[in-house]
């Protein structure tokens, strides 16, 4: 079975500082790999997925990621970080037409 | 759009009573699906249709059964709620694929068992 797994589950960083989010995962089959974004009280919203057309993602809101297979590795990043960013960011693998989510990563946003 | 509605945000029930989530989307999507979320386990899948009348588990069914009689609608049906069951719960639908089919959500349902 597949998995995933995202390193931190609280990550904090200032206003216009890098955010990094970590996710990696585990599939015996060239994996179709998402990002998601949870507001507070709202549903979850997609952010970017990896189908592999191309190894860099870029997705809404200037956020990016880049499939390394040799690192079986699917990282979030975004240059800037905003304070509408602060959320909750879930990395997912699909699995015959479901998904497999990590156990997602709260970023929090400094001024 | 595709929108994913929710019969109601927020939901307060009592030990053993029978509870019902509905879930309608509207962009004629073939997949749906429920999941509850809890802190620090991220959401796991308990159950999803492919098909109208059809059914499969997820990874967390116990407790919980499913009705889909329309392709637009799915309810989760809790028997006799529990405390154990006072979680959030969200509802989404995708197209069929090969799996690169995003799923769009509906907004959540915070249910409290009392």
């Amino acid at each position: 079975a597949q998995s995933v797994t995202q390193l931190g589950s609280h990550v904090s960083v200032s206003e216009g500082a890098l955010v990094l989010l970590r996710c990696n995962y585990s599939s015996s089959v060239p994996p179709y790999l998402f990002w998601y974004v949870q507001y507070p009280n709202q549903g979850l919203q997609l952010l970017l997925k990896y189908t592999s057309a191309a190894t860099l993602v870029k997705g809404i809101n200037g956020f990016e990621a880049e499939f390394k297979k040799s690192e079986t590795s699917f990282h979030l990043t975004k240059p800037s970080a905003h304070m509408s960013d602060a959320a909750e960011y879930f990395c997912a693998v699909s699995e015959r037409g479901k998904l497999i989510f990590g156990q997602g990563t709260e970023l929090s946003v400094k001024p | 759009d595709v929108k994913v509605t929710q019969s109601s945000r927020y939901l307060v029930k009592r030990t053993g009573e029978k509870v019902f989530l509905e879930c309608v989307q509207d962009m004629d999507h073939e997949n749906m699906f429920w999941y509850r979320q809890d802190p620090g386990l991220g959401l796991r899948l308990i159950y999803f249709s492919y098909d109208v009348k059809m059914k499969e588990k997820g990874d967390i069914p116990e407790g919980y059964s499913v009705s889909r009689e329309k392709k637009e609608r799915f309810s989760l049906i809790l028997e006799s709620a529990s405390t154990n069951q006072t979680s959030m719960y969200l509802c989404a639908s995708s197209l069929q694929g090969i799996g690169n089919n995003e799923q769009f959500f509906g907004p959540g349902t915070r249910l409290t068992v009392l």
